[in-house]
């Protein structure tokens, strides 16, 4: 089938580890996406990538780091300078990159900092 | 900056009836506006996307309309089913047309009560 996997569904990271969320998509979408997601806050954009060895910071990047080597793959590192980690993440991606279309969402990383 | 507001936070309405959800966005320069399904602890389902030219789209039970000038967006849920429940979620692009990511409303929490 085709679709966007994130993996691990729960990942729990010590104070001071970075910890890296997978998200891999089988669409052939150009775009891809990272948003995080807090109890009673609407998700907000971390990093996203409109091509290949490219992307782009959105509202939230500090203490995030991204990569987009492959089309499929974009996976997302959170590093110890974020000071807040624990939330729900989740991946996206959407078709085209010069224009909006429509999105598609993976099922998420619940990340817990122990 | 885009906000993006959603009324009500939560709704609860016995089985069968329809009902309305409202989304309204402080910058009326969108590309276009997608509404999604969120179930507990999972990710997003896209139900609709309206691009900007459009006034509204139609999926089964589901009605969306757009109204830019006015910054506003209803989903008209038809005969509402237990099924229902989640957390339905309204988003806008974030910038006139590139696929740089949605600012997203924090959701109306529905119940539908068998």
């Amino acid at each position: 089938d085709g679709g966007i996997t994130q993996s691990p569904k729960y990942l729990f990271r010590k104070e001071g580890q970075n910890v890296t969320l997978s998200c891999e998509q089988n669409l052939n979408h150009d775009a891809m996406y990272w948003y995080r997601q807090d109890p009673g806050q609407g998700l907000r954009l971390i990093y996203y990538s409109q091509i290949v060895n490219d992307f782009q910071k959105g509202d939230i990047a500090e203490g995030y780091s991204v990569s987009r080597e492959k089309k499929e793959s974009f996976p997302l590192t959170v590093t110890s300078a974020q000071k807040n980690p624990t939330a729900f993440y989740l991946c996206a991606s959407s078709l085209q990159a010069t224009q909006y279309t429509e999105a598609f969402f993976g099922q998420g990383t619940r990340l817990t900092v122990v | 900056k885009q906000e993006v507001t959603q009324i009500p936070a939560a709704l609860s309405v016995p089985e069968g009836e329809n009902l309305v959800l409202n989304c309204s966005f402080t910058d009326s320069a969108i590309y276009n506006l997608q509404w999604f399904r969120q179930d507990p602890g999972k990710g997003l389902t896209s139900l609709l996307l309206i691009q900007s030219s459009q006034r509204e789209q139609t999926s089964g039970r589901l009605n969306a309309s757009l109204d830019k000038s006015s910054g506003r967006s209803t989903l008209y849920i038809a005969a509402s089913q237990p099924g229902d429940s989640a957390t339905y979620l309204c988003a806008v692009t974030r910038s006139g047309g590139g696929a740089d990511g949605l600012t997203f409303g924090k959701g109306t929490h529905l119940i539908i009560q068998p």
